[in-house]
């Protein structure tokens, strides 16, 4: 069964860090593009980054740009978010996804569950 | 900036059909930007259910398809069924990114 499990969210202060990660399990990890989705409370989804599968090319949103860096241990299985700076606006549930195929382009198809970024002083 | 336009809720009655749009702000959607469609119900994560256009995933129900149609990436629900009733996600590929539309909410009455 093909799974993605998040964590590391949790409180943080405006101006605070926090590293999110996915583990992933049940296919082949390297064959995959990686994605993090936010969905802010009450609203719609937000492309946060995604990455390819040796984790050269990565891409952003403006939102995130700078403050946020993607990455990937294809020999632990595991897709992170180093987020800094974080600002009132980060807060969201962060989902990580997994590519619908070996190229970000096709899009996403398994999600995880999510995990809950809150900022606040 | 690029914007993504679906209509923010529509209505269908069950065993009826409905055709839910997704338009870029950049001009006509093709089939290079890689349209997907994704279900979303109160409290749970999204479930991805169109790629590429016209792909279904493997638990995809035949009942949704999704096209092109007049520049724009559509999903169409045929037969719907009341556990249809959710809010549904396009997404499109755009310089190496994606972007979300915001979302159509579908209620079945």
């Amino acid at each position: 069964e093909v799974q993605l499990v998040e964590s590391g969210g949790g409180l943080v202060q405006p101006g605070g860090s926090l590293r999110l990660s996915c583990s992933a399990s049940g296919f082949t990890f390297t064959n995959y593009a990686m994605f993090w989705v936010r969905q802010a409370p009450g609203k719609g989804l937000e492309f946060v980054s995604t990455l390819n599968t040796n984790g050269a090319t990565t891409y952003y949103a403006d939102a995130v740009k700078g403050r946020f860096t993607i990455s990937r241990d294809n020999s632990q299985n595991t897709l992170s978010l180093e987020m800094s700076s974080l600002r009132l606006d980060d807060t969201a549930v962060y989902y990580c996804v997994r590519g619908a195929g070996y190229y970000s382009y096709h899009g996403m198809d398994v999600w995880g569950q999510g995990t809950t970024v809150t900022v606040s002083s | 900036q690029t914007v993504v336009t679906q209509e923010p809720s529509l209505t269908v009655s069950p065993g009826g059909t409905v055709t839910l749009t997704c338009a870029f702000s950049t001009g006509a959607v093709t089939s290079g930007y890689y349209p997907n469609w994704f279900q979303q119900k109160p409290g749970q994560a999204p479930r991805a259910l169109i790629y590429s256009t016209t792909n279904k995933h493997s638990w995809t129900p035949a009942r949704f398809s999704g096209s092109l149609l007049g520049g724009k990436a559509a999903l169409t629900l045929s037969g719907v069924q009341p556990e249809d009733e959710a809010d549904y996600y396009c997404l499109l590929y755009y310089g190496g990114a994606q972007v979300f539309g915001g979302g159509t909410k579908l209620t079945v009455l």
